[in-house]
């Protein structure tokens, strides 16, 4: 499967603790985003990569969240000391960039996060 | 900002039928991509269909299309001869030209195809 792969599908996560999501794109795509969707909601904005230079993030994204690209492949997203309201689908999506042309975006499935 | 707009949180089809999907959005920008996305139970969201701001021919794949207006910043999709694996969730979603590729995503609506 050369798609976008998200790990893992489904996370069950006590409030307060940490927990990581990781997200590999397709390979020979430099951009890397992350989305997150609420129930009833369209995905929202977070955070996204090129190679490994994170260019934007949301405001959507508290201190508590991190987003990594150490070698620009694959990325995680860590969520620190989770609150209920962090409980949504996360959504990782890469592209292919080359200053250009600007192409549409690959989704993962997504990592749905429960806090309870 | 930019905003999108889907006002119908949910529709139904008969199969075989047609159905379009209403979307609206705000942009100052004159040049901007719009697209459709589709995203079926537990399953990835896909592309649909893309529209670039500058070409004036609404775009077109196979049963689907868009109705582009422009100056009405309105940008509907009709599903022709619909079948029930086009069940799913329906997002429309904006994106700027230029290096910043992020997307602006409207609520969706959830298409139900009847047999």
């Amino acid at each position: 499967d050369t798609g976008v792969s998200q790990d893992p599908r489904h996370k069950i996560t006590k409030r307060g603790q940490n927990v990581t999501f990781r997200c590999d794109p397709i390979s020979e795509h430099n951009r890397l985003y992350w989305y997150r969707q609420t129930l009833g909601q369209g995905p929202e904005f977070l955070t996204y990569f090129q190679n490994e230079a994170q260019l934007e993030k949301s405001r959507l994204l508290s201190d508590r969240f991190s987003a990594e690209r150490p070698k620009g492949s694959f990325s995680t997203l860590e969520i620190q000391r989770t609150e209920q309201g962090d409980s949504a689908m996360y959504l990782c999506a890469s592209s292919p960039f080359t200053g250009l042309m600007n192409t549409e975006a690959f989704f993962g499935q997504g990592t749905r996060l429960t806090v309870v | 900002a930019q905003t999108v707009t889907q006002s119908q949180p949910e529709m139904s089809v008969q199969e075989a039928e047609t159905v379009t999907l209403s979307c609206t959005y705000d942009t100052s920008e004159s040049d901007y991509y719009l697209f459709w996305y589709k995203q079926p139970p537990s399953r990835q969201m896909i592309l649909v269909i893309r529209q670039e701001a500058y070409k004036q021919q609404n775009a077109t794949e196979n049963r689907f299309s868009v109705n582009f207006q422009k100056a009405a910043k309105s940008f509907s999709l009709k599903i022709s001869d619909s079948q029930l694996g086009d069940a799913a969730m329906y997002f429309c979603a904006y994106r700027p030209t230029g290096a910043n590729s992020k997307l602006t995503f409207g609520k969706g609506i959830t298409l139900s195809v009847r047999p």
